[in-house]
């Protein structure tokens, strides 16, 4: 079976320092992962996403996520957090055309 | 370049009132999909289209529940009659080439739907 863990519901850091977001996958073949952000009352964004090119994937807004398949892991990072950071990030891995949704980690940034 | 368009991005209604979304997807783009997101279930898919054809719709609530795809540029989704737990924030979304092949999905804002 797919599936998608989020290992943290919320993560709270201050501004200017690093962000790490956490999400493990499970799958029986070559899994495509994205990760999305989600801002109040907007749709998901693309971040970025991994489609076994490069392990190490660079996205918008200074993200970037590494792909470990020994750990199964596809987490999330960005070396210095922004105020406009703040909002719930998704990982997400592609099924066909089904999306399989973790379940979200809300990202607080602290002044 | 424009996005996913959606209308309305806020919708409250009665109970028992019919109420369509709506959804321009991105140009170029031959799939499209509808989401429903609320706390307690997270993004749920309710139907998947493909070249304007209901590819996957095993999502759909129940029969009050219908979406159409008259064309490549428009989709609607259609809640008759509607309830108070249909009450979500509904997405559209769209992706070139099916969504095989690896290509993301682009959504819309989604609209806001309170049934009172």
């Amino acid at each position: 079976a797919q599936s998608v863990t989020q290992l943290d519901s919320h993560v709270s850091v201050s501004e200017g320092t690093p962000v790490l977001l956490r999400c493990n996958y499970s799958s029986s073949y070559s899994p495509s992962l994205f990760w999305y952000v989600q801002h109040p009352n907007k749709g998901l964004q693309l971040l970025l996403k991994y489609t076994s090119a490069a392990t190490l994937v660079k996205g918008i807004n200074g993200f970037e996520a590494e792909f470990k398949k020994s750990e199964t892991s596809f987490h999330l990072t960005k070396p210095s957090a922004h105020m406009s950071d703040a909002a719930e990030y998704f990982c997400v891995l592609d099924s066909s055309y089904k999306l399989i949704f973790g379940s979200g980690t809300r990202l607080l940034v602290r002044p | 370049d424009a996005g996913v368009i959606q209308s309305p991005r806020h919708e409250v209604t009665e109970m028992g009132q019919e109420v369509t979304l709506r959804c321009k997807p991105i140009s170029g783009h031959n799939s499209l999909f509808w989401y429903r997101q609320t706390m307690m279930r997270g993004l749920e898919l309710l139907i998947y289209f493909n070249n304007n054809v209901p590819i996957d719709d095993s999502g759909m609530p129940e029969d009050r529940f219908s979406a159409k795809m008259p064309n490549a540029s428009f989709s609607t989704l259609k809640i008759q009659p509607s309830e108070p737990r249909d009450s979500a924030v509904y997405f559209c979304a769209s992706s070139p080439q099916g969504s095989q092949g690896n290509q993301p999905q682009h959504f819309g804002d989604g609209t806001r739907l309170s049934i009172l």
